[in-house]
Parts: structure tokens; sequence; C-alpha cells
């Protein structure tokens, strides 16, 4: 049984660009949850999808988006890109169709932005 | 809006010791209550949950925790701690919020085993 997965691993970018991360979520999960961790903090939500649709959002601006797919995979795309940015971008899933599920997590995508 | 507070930035205990971890919640109603674990440069592992029921509740690699209402508290305990257990430990909470339910992590405890 194939867990969350992420890619890439590491990636570098430079300010201004855009970057995409993606997520496959656990087998059977329909819900994914993105999270950034910056050094030596706990993990921040940045926004959930379930159904292809965002349906919660933390505090972040609009230059973090996202995107769900039919097969329930997820991107996060963050445009503009600010050293402040550079952290570990966590993914999390889970099926919020029974209610209450619980969070599985990846092993996470560190972004360094120079 | 739920809050998790973890008081100990970073413990330090002897190999065959035992252990007790922090966390205080802030949640007007029940919460979900997780014990996560972090390896460096890696993701989270679920140690445990607490979603209702017998407030003593057994997680992998040893560890229990103990959900007590009146103190708003679930810490983590293990009673004799390997060096395996270095890592960086986060409390979350789950709360419903407008019909899903949102988790709020700790900032972590960092923990360190001396031989």
């Amino acid at each position: 049984d194939a867990g969350v997965t992420q890619s890439p691993t590491h990636l570098i970018k430079t300010r201004g660009q855009q970057v995409t991360l993606r997520c496959s979520p656990k087998s059977g999960h329909d819900t994914v949850s993105w999270y950034q961790q910056a050094l030596g903090q706990g993990p921040q939500f940045i926004f959930q999808y379930y159904e292809e649709e965002e349906r919660q959002r933390g505090n972040f601006p609009d230059r973090f988006s996202g995107h769900q797919f039919p097969n329930y995979s997820s991107e996060l795309n963050v445009n503009a890109l600010l050293l402040g940015d550079s952290a570990l971008y966590l993914c999390a899933s889970s099926l919020e169709s029974r209610g209450g599920g619980t969070q599985y997590f990846g092993p996470g995508t560190r972004l360094l932005v120079l | 809006a739920q809050s998790v507070t973890q008081p100990d930035i970073h413990i330090t205990v002897s190999e065959g010791a035992s252990l007790e971890l922090r966390c205080n919640y802030s949640y007007g109603a029940t919460p979900y209550l997780f014990w996560y674990v972090q390896s460096p440069g890696q993701g989270l592992q679920l140690l445990l949950k607490y979603f209702s029921g017998d407030t003593l509740v057994q997680g992998i690699k040893g560890f229990e925790a103990e959900f007590k209402r009146s103190q708003s508290s679930f810490n983590l305990r293990k009673p004799s701690v390997h060096w395996s257990d270095a890592a960086e430990y986060f409390c979350a909470v789950g709360a419903w919020s407008g019909g899903y339910q949102k988790v709020t992590f700790g900032t972590g405890t960092k923990l360190q085993v001396i031989p």
C-alpha cells in the first residue's frame, strides 16, 4: 500500500520565479492538505482540496494556489517567489468524506529560494 | 479558533529513562488530538490519535498519551526511551470549522537522547 508521495524532493529557485510541487495521496484517500514548515517551526496550514475544489484556506497570500485532479492527486503552485517562501512543503492526505479522517503525511519537498 | 501549545522547545533524556512531552490545547468543544514525530529532513509520522472514548491512547513505538479535559492537555509518554526516539515531536488538534476538520500544529519539542 503506497503512502503519500511528493515530488520533487528538493528544489532551488530564485526570487520572482514560479514553482509547482506535486503530491499523490495514500491509496483510498480523497482529500489533500498542504502545509508549509519553516525551519524550526511547526507545519502551517496552507489549504485543503476535496472533490477538486479548495474548501479551506489558511493565512497565505493568493500567490499560493493549488489544484486537485480527478485521481485525487494535487499540485501546489507558488508564484513570485520570495526568500521567505524557503521551507519544507508537506502534503497530507485523508479520507475526509467520512468526516474527521486522520492525516497522513508525505516526506515533503524542500524549497530553497535564493 | 483552536491552538496548541508545546511549552518545551527542547528536552534531553538519558537512554532508558522515562519521557513525558507536554501539550496543551485550546478549543471550545471536544477536539481530535494527534501526536506526530518528525526525524530530521523527513515528513511527519503519526504516533497516536484521540477521537473519543478511552482517554488513555496507545500508539506505535511504545508511546501513549492521556487526554485530560479538565487540564486541556494531551501529554505524550514513554516508559523507557531508546536512542532512536531522538526526533522532533508535534502535537496537533483537529477542530471542526464549517463542516470540515482543520488541523493546527504546535511548534514542536525536540528530543535529544543521551547514552
